[in-house]
């Protein structure tokens, strides 16, 4: 338990689909990130929130958009996804950028 | 630019040591970190050392740390099958907050 959860675990979607993933975290940290991993590439950096704000957004496609309202809540709200978005979506979060993160189980998304 | 390297695979008979290599590029690092993922899992902090050290032990953990040649190791004595998982190293890249740019992972097998 690293005091980082996510929901839901898996989620399977149609490519018409609307759907939000949520992380959560109780360890008063002020940065949070999502990562994207899957079996093609390592794991890759999709957004990185400091202090509510988002401070880095790596190119990521606007089928995915992020959504800081406090610094204990990260959504990734999905969109009209593709099947090469199915992946596993770590969130994690740190006391401040820079510092060792702390991640989350992961949600297990399938796009049909 | 900011890289990190591992290898990809490793197998290890069960009882043996295993040693996972990581190389990183940016030389402004203070801590460096290992990450553990077991199957259907999120990362999980598995130690770290400063960068003005050597060597840091802890257990059956052994991280070893050649800053000249920026090479970073981890060792696992007496290695057994819940060793079996995904092993991360981690650095802080350079830029306005040196976030934590992550190797590709390294595949530990541990066979009988």
């Amino acid at each position: 338990e690293t005091g980082v959860t996510q929901t839901p675990r898996h989620l399977v979607m149609g490519m018409t689909n609307k759907k939000s993933l949520k992380c959560e975290q109780h360890l008063g940290h002020n940065a949070m990130y999502w990562y994207k991993q899957s079996a093609k590439k390592p794991l890759e950096l999709m957004f990185v929130y400091s202090l509510e704000e988002r401070v880095e957004n790596n190119s990521v496609p606007s089928r995915f958009s992020p959504e800081c309202p406090n610094s204990s809540h990260l959504f990734l709200h999905l969109h009209t996804l593709q099947p090469e978005d199915s992946a596993l979506y770590l969130c994690a979060s740190s006391v401040l950028l820079g510092n060792e993160q702390f991640f989350g189980p992961g949600t297990r998304l399938t796009v049909l | 630019g900011e890289d990190v390297e591992q290898s990809l695979f490793l197998s290890v008979r069960e009882g043996d040591s295993s040693v996972i290599n990581c190389t990183y590029t940016d030389s402004s690092s203070t801590y460096l970190y290992w990450y553990k993922q077991e199957p259907g899992a999120g990362l999980q902090l598995l130690t770290y050392i400063f960068s003005n050290m050597d060597m840091k032990q802890d257990q059956r953990l052994t991280v070893l740390l050649n800053k000249k040649d920026k090479h970073l190791s981890l060792r696992i004595a007496d290695t057994q099958t819940g060793d079996s998982a995904i092993y991360f190293c981690a650095a802080p890249g350079s830029g306005g907050y040196n976030k934590l740019i992550f190797g590709a992972g390294t595949r530990l097998a541990v066979h009988p």
